[in-house]
């Protein structure tokens, strides 16, 4: 079974800096799919970023980016230029290719942009 | 409205009732998830169907019951509502296969005293 783990429970950055999460997983699979989803007070769920495993190149979207160590089993997310609206918990989460396509999540960051 | 959406948005019962909550996509996707919320726990999977009457258990299947008789719907129903099923369950729907995402509904937040 695959896990999903984000070390950091909490983080918090000044407006305008950059910030970086963590996230690792444990999967013996070779074709899969990472991503991270935003979920502001509204409760929404909101994709930010998904990395092809099969892809070397690190997905890019505007100030979000990622750091994929397909290696090390790594997948940090880099946020630049941190907004006030980019206040939320941030979920990491796996999915395998092939069978249910279900997605596994990390517990979560609770990230905090101060003014 | 196109998109996916969840009924009711927040609801209120007691230990050992029936509880439905619905869902509904408008995309025709294939595959229908249904996730609880916790705190310190992420989004845990309950049932999954990958089309019209086909579903199976996730992570956390005990106490809850699932059908899909149409492609848009996938209601989710607590059989007798225990006090750890208070939680925010989110449904979400996507495409077979290919690099497409989840798509989540709003969520419906259950409390059951």
């Amino acid at each position: 079974a695959q896990t999903v783990t984000q070390s950091q429970p909490e983080m918090s950055v000044q407006e305008a800096e950059t910030v970086t999460l963590s996230c690792t997983y444990d999967t013996s699979e070779n074709n899969y799919y990472l991503f991270w989803y935003k979920q502001p007070p509204s409760r929404q769920m909101i994709l930010v970023i998904r990395q092809e495993a099969y892809k070397q190149q690190n997905a890019t979207e505007n100030r979000f980016s990622v750091n994929f160590q397909k290696a090390a089993k790594s997948f940090s997310l880099k946020i630049s230029d941190s907004q006030l609206g980019d206040t939320a918990m941030y979920f990491c989460a796996f999915m395998k290719l092939g069978g249910s396509e279900k997605l596994v999540f990390g517990k979560g960051t609770k990230l905090t942009v101060n003014p | 409205d196109a998109g996916i959406t969840q009924s009711p948005r927040y609801k209120i019962t007691e230990t050992g009732r029936q509880v439905t909550l619905m869902c509904h996509q408008t995309w025709s996707h294939s595959y229908m998830f249904w996730y609880r919320q916790d705190l310190g726990h992420g989004l845990r999977l309950i049932y999954y169907s990958a089309a019209a009457d086909i579903t199976d258990k996730g992570e956390v299947p005990d106490g809850y019951v699932v059908s899909r008789s149409k492609t848009e719907n996938f209601p989710l129903t607590l059989e007798s509502a225990t006090r750890s099923q208070t939680s925010v369950y989110f449904c979400a729907s996507r495409w077979t296969g290919g690099r497409d995402e989840q798509f989540f509904g709003p969520g419906t937040r259950l409390t059951v005293l």
